[in-house]
């Protein structure tokens, strides 16, 4: 079983760029989100989908866009990348998003110069 | 003040010892509640859900105060692969959406 599949692992960006992180998972989830951990900070939602074509934005969702096409992809877009950008990211699913137990992926480590 | 606190730590304790975390959340409506392991560099992994009455997996028990709004972790007879970042996590459960707390972990370290 693949999980909760992130890519890519790392990824050096300079300020202004874009890029999207991918996420799949096959599990059948309707739960789908992205979380993203800076030292000391924690892990923060950014967004969140509660199946396919339902978004929502989360704890720090600025600068982020979201979209969920399917229930398998829920991919993450940076539209114009900044320093504060600079961190760990993870996709996690759910079966429904009601407080089971959640999946993460192995995470992303961004770095914006 | 923080929705979910932990103590950082952190905790560094010999093999065998026993030792126990413990975490405060301050919505009084929070549904369920979590902890999570997280390794260096890795993604976190749920270890174990709490129950209000308290629940046991091998040598980690956990607890769940509602009074006092606190849950707390105990892992006795400590490996050295215990040694990773605890996170306490806390669902609010909101009916429009799912609201997933997590708190900023605290770091075990278990020496020879």
């Amino acid at each position: 079983n693949a999980g909760v599949t992130q890519t890519p692992k790392f990824q050096v960006l300079k300020t202004g760029q874009s890029m999207t992180l991918q996420c799949a998972q096959d599990m059948n989830h309707e739960y789908m989100s992205w979380y993203r951990q800076d030292p000391g900070m924690g892990l923060r939602l950014i967004h969140y989908s509660v199946g396919a074509g339902i978004t929502d934005q989360g704890e720090v969702p600025n600068g982020y866009n979201v979209s969920r096409s399917t229930t398998e992809d829920f991919p993450l877009r940076l539209l114009s990348a900044a320093p504060s950008q600079t961190s760990v990211y993870f996709c996690a699913s759910s079966y429904s998003g009601r407080g089971e137990k959640l999946f993460f992926g192995s995470g992303t480590q961004l770095s914006v110069l | 003040r923080k929705e979910v606190e932990q103590d950082p730590g952190p905790f560094n304790v010999p093999e065998g010892a026993t030792v126990a975390f413990n975490c405060t959340y301050s919505n009084s409506a929070s549904q369920s509640f979590f902890w999570y392991r997280q390794d260096c560099r890795k993604e976190p992994k749920l270890l174990m859900s709490v129950y209000s009455s308290g629940n046991e997996d091998g040598r980690f028990t956990a607890q769940l105060n509602r009074a006092s709004q606190y849950i707390s972790l105990l892992i006795r007879d400590s490996k050295l692969s215990d040694s990773a970042t605890y996170l306490c996590v806390v669902n609010i459960g909101r009916a429009s959406g799912y609201a997933l707390n997590f708190g900023k972990g605290t770091s075990l370290l278990v020496t020879p």
